[in-house]
């Protein structure tokens, strides 16, 4: 089974900075998805960036972006210039391609503070 | 906004009874997951359906089931409630013909068993 692991539950960067959240992830398959989901205090669970497993350029998303190395199974996200609003709960989670179960796996989360 | 609607957003009730937590899916999506969050356990996974049909099942409790609806609308029944059944219910929609791409979250039903 796939699992996600998120290893640092809390983070803090001042306003202007760059962050990186970490996430690894454990799995057989070789095609799949990887995506990081905000969740900012209003509980909405809001899409960030997403990468497909078979790309080897890492994603990019404005200030967010990712990197991604398969053969480690590490998919860190950073995040430049940080905002107050950039305050949240951020979510690695997996998406297998392949099979019946579409569903995400996620991570614990890190609960990622900006500082004034 | 990400066009998934999910009623009631809280919901109060006591130990024992039963609730019913509804969730409409993006206009075209045939996928409809159900996940919980919990403090202490993070999101799981309860219980995809796809098009009608159940497609998958997590670590759902058997005091809870869920169905599709014709019209693609989804119903999560909880029953026999439990002070641990607290917690955020999300229910999530993508295309899902094939796995691709993300799931879109609707904002959650927040239950408080008290």
């Amino acid at each position: 089974a796939q699992t996600v692991t998120q290893s640092q539950p809390e983070m803090s960067v001042q306003e202007a900075e760059t962050v990186t959240l970490s996430c690894t992830y454990d799995t057989s398959e070789s095609d799949y998805y990887l995506f990081w989901y905000k969740q900012p205090p209003s509980r909405q669970m809001i899409l960030v960036i997403r990468q497909e497993a078979y790309k080897q350029q890492n994603a990019t998303e404005n200030r967010f972006s990712v990197n991604f190395q398969k053969a480690a199974k590490s998919f860190s996200l950073k995040i430049s210039d940080s905002q107050l609003g950039d305050a949240a709960m951020y979510f690695c989670a997996y998406r297998s391609e392949r099979g019946s179960q579409g569903n995400l796996i996620f991570g614990k989360g890190t609960k990622l503070s900006v500082k004034p | 906004d990400s066009g998934v609607t999910q009623t009631p957003k809280h919901l109060i009730t006591a130990t024992g009874q039963r609730v019913t937590l509804r969730c409409s899916p993006r206009s075209g999506d045939l996928s409809v997951y159900w996940y919980q969050q919990s403090l202490d356990q993070g999101l799981q996974f309860l219980i995809q359906y796809y098009n009608g049909e159940e497609r998958a099942k997590g670590n759902i409790l058997e005091r809870f089931s869920a169905q599709q609806f014709p019209d693609l609308h989804s119903e999560l029944n909880l029953s026999s409630l439990e002070l641990g059944d607290s917690a955020l219910y999300f229910c999530a929609s993508s295309v899902d013909r094939v796995n691709t791409g993300e799931l879109f979250f609707g904002e959650g039903s927040r239950l408080t068993v008290l």
